[in-house]
């Protein structure tokens, strides 16, 4: 299996739960941030964007909420599911000459049924 | 619906061996990028290209070389592997660098381990 998780924070939930996954992002004027998925054996898939002049988006069964305050980033799953289970990357994008994304280290969701 | 390839999934190489990890992506994205992943640290940028023939360092760029002769392939090169950069590494690319959105679409990565 993949190394990548043998570090990471992780966040435990029964299926049906709602889960909550949260960032910190480092740069006060990163002006776009995304979250992505990893499962295990793949590279990571977008979920959900967002935008500096919103604080909330939603998508199905997920919502990202962003709170430039504290610049913290959140991600809720509703009815979180077996197939949920992953390692979860907040990016966010830093405006300093070409765009580039900027990943946290991640948080690993395991989901029991 | 594999959108963006690396050919190798798994590779050994021994402490000096040139190394190549290829990628290709069939999206007709402009932006192609390399990242290392290690646990702990994230994924790091190795480097990027936002053109055909033209590389940009990102964060890590010690070790490494890239090559991007087609549009659609992006080349990571280690002149001399080294055991620290035994890793698992993920190819991206994204449409444009006017496009302002900046969402990356990855391999499955191809994971190096140096003995």
């Amino acid at each position: 299996g993949e190394s990548v998780g043998l570090h990471l924070p992780t966040l435990s939930v029964q299926e049906g739960d709602n889960s909550i996954i949260n960032c910190a992002y480092s740069n006060s004027a990163s002006d776009y941030f995304i979250w992505y998925k990893q499962e295990s054996g793949k590279g990571p898939q977008f979920i959900i964007d967002i935008r500096s002049n919103m604080d909330k988006r939603q998508g199905q069964r997920v919502t990202v909420l962003l709170n430039k305050t504290v610049k913290h980033l959140s991600l809720q799953i509703a009815a979180t599911q077996p197939g949920d289970s992953a390692v979860y990357f907040c990016a966010e994008n830093m405006r300093t000459g070409f765009q580039k994304l900027v990943f946290g280290t991640g948080t690993r969701l395991l989901v029991s049924p | 619906d594999v959108k963006v390839t690396q050919s190798s999934r798994y590779l050994v190489k021994r402490t000096g061996e040139k190394v190549f990890l290829e990628c290709v992506q069939d999206m007709d994205h402009e932006n192609m990028f390399w990242y290392r992943q290690d646990p702990g640290l994230g994924l790091r940028l190795i480097y990027f290209s936002y053109d055909v023939k033209m590389k940009e360092k990102g964060d890590i760029p010690e070790g490494y070389s890239v090559s991007r002769e087609k549009k659609e392939r992006f080349s990571l090169i280690l002149e001399s592997a080294s055991t620290n950069q035994t890793s698992m590494y993920l190819c991206a690319s994204s449409p444009s660098r006017r496009s302002g959105a900046n969402v990356l679409t990855f391999g499955a990565g191809s994971r190096l381990t140096v003995l």
